[in-house]
């Protein structure tokens, strides 16, 4: 059974920096692509930022909002991908998702359960 | 940048009812987009992949259509369980992904 659980996430301050993990079971974690997505207090879906599988050359790419702040990184030998969020802003706030990119090319086919993440001082 | 509407922003109908959801591009993104499903308090799932596309082990009910800039999602017999909040999703080949703003499904 495919599994993903995000861990790390809590309450970090404005400026200051948190790393979220997305544990990963079940699958052959090296094959795939992996995103992270954010959603809002009462909002919608934000994808955050995309890792591609090492087979793909391992390259990241990340939504404006957070580009430059925010940095994924996988370990496949133990099915775990990052997301280092640095300078953290209030708008930051949100419960972040890891999602895995399906065989169908550009589709989230699993999802975490999500961490919430608060920024306040 | 590509953006996404949707229409309507929310829906009440009845059990039985058939819904219909729209979801417009910006841009031409041939038929580079998903349907989403989420409930409350859940991480979203994959309905509709492709445009047209149903996921696997998702019921035949849901379906969607369109290429280009123009989608629909359809839930042909609406049920108790479908109310949730729908979301489409481009992407692109660099890639990145955008999410349509979400369309909440009540039941009447």
């Amino acid at each position: 059974e495919v599994q993903l659980l995000e861990s790390g996430g809590g309450l970090g301050q404005p400026g200051r920096s948190l790393r979220l993990s997305c544990i990963t079971s079940g699958f052959t974690f090296g094959d795939f692509a992996m995103s992270w997505v954010r959603q809002a207090p009462g909002k919608g879906l934000e994808w955050v930022g995309f890792i591609r599988s090492k087979t793909y050359g391992g390259t990241r790419e990340y939504a404006a909002s957070v580009k430059g702040r925010f940095t994924i990184s996988r370990e496949d030998s133990k099915g775990i991908a990052y997301l280092q969020m640095n300078s953290l802003k209030t708008e930051d706030t949100a419960v972040y998702y890891c999602a895995r990119e399906g065989a169908n090319w550009g589709s989230f086919d699993y999802w975490g359960q999500g961490a919430p993440v608060t920024v306040s001082s | 940048d590509i953006q996404m509407t949707q229409s309507p922003s929310s829906l009440s109908a009845s059990v039985g009812d058939r819904v219909t959801i729209t979801c417009q591009a910006s841009q031409d993104i041939r038929t580079y987009l998903n349907w989403y499903q989420q409930k409350p308090g859940k991480a979203p799932k994959l309905l509709i992949y492709d445009a047209s596309n149903l996921e696997t082990g998702v019921p035949s009910r849901f379906s969607g259509s369109g290429s280009g800039t123009d989608f629909t999602f359809t839930i042909s017999s609406l049920q108790p369980e479908d109310i949730a909040t729908y979301y489409c999703q481009r992407y692109d080949s660099l890639p990145t992904f955008t999410f349509g703003p979400g369309t909440k499904v009540d039941i009447k």
